[in-house]
């Protein structure tokens, strides 16, 4: 099984560009998050999503955007990027909370 | 509300040291779950353990165990004669029940560098 598969891996935006991090998983799982994760710092919850149809914001929202059309992807939208937005995402997902969450393997991404 | 606090944010200890790392949680769940997470240099999380809270065994898994006290809301995370590959980021959380909206609370997280 491939897990949760994040992409890009990398990306460089310029100051106002929009772009698309694309997240995908293949264990059928209700839960999926998106943290990032500012250099030497924790994980901040910026959204989630408890099943297809059903987002909810987290600790950092502002400036990100997300949807859940099927319980397999969970794509986050950077509206207007922004150098504060230079960070590691994580993507996630657990079948409950009392299970672990799986985590992508991130995406690292510069704004300039 | 929920709560996970890792107070020691850098650990040094040299090679073959002992070295636990604290973890202090919040929640007025009656059942939840406790995890934790390695993050190596790589950047990847790898998951570790989980426990419940209705579970206060502690549990050893070769180099590592884990002390699992309800009446302190602490899990702690002990590793025994360390070595440099357990350098990492490594952070504890805290799960909830089902419908309780978010699902996951993480840690800031403990950077444990071991010296050769």
């Amino acid at each position: 099984n491939a897990g949760v598969t994040q992409t890009p891996k990398f990306r460089i935006l310029k100051i106002g560009q929009s772009m698309t991090l694309q997240c995908t998983q293949d264990m059928n799982h209700n839960y999926m998050y998106w943290y990032r994760q500012d250099p030497g710092m924790g994980l901040k919850l910026i959204y989630y999503s408890v099943g297809a149809g059903i987002t909810d914001k987290g600790e950092v929202p502002n400036g990100y955007n997300v949807s859940r059309s099927t319980t397999e992807d969970f794509p986050l939208r950077l509206l207007s990027a922004a150098p504060s937005q230079t960070s590691v995402y994580f993507c996630a997902s657990s079948y409950l909370g009392r299970t672990e969450a799986f985590f992508g393997q991130g995406t690292r991404l510069t704004v300039v | 509300a929920q709560k996970v606090t890792q107070a020691q944010t850098e650990i040094s200890v040299v090679e073959k040291e002992d070295v636990t790392l604290d973890c202090v949680y919040e929640t007025r769940d009656t059942t939840y779950y406790l995890f934790w997470y390695k993050q190596p240099p790589s950047g990847e999380l790898v998951f570790l353990i989980r426990r419940n809270s209705f579970d206060e065994q502690n549990e050893i898994s070769g180099r590592y165990s884990w002390n699992f006290q309800k009446s302190t809301s602490s899990f702690n995370f002990t590793i025994t004669a360390s070595q440099v590959v357990d350098s990492a980021v490594y952070f504890c959380a805290l799960g909830r029940r089902p419908n309780t909206g978010n699902q996951f609370y993480f840690g800031t997280g403990t950077s444990l560098t071991v010296i050769p």
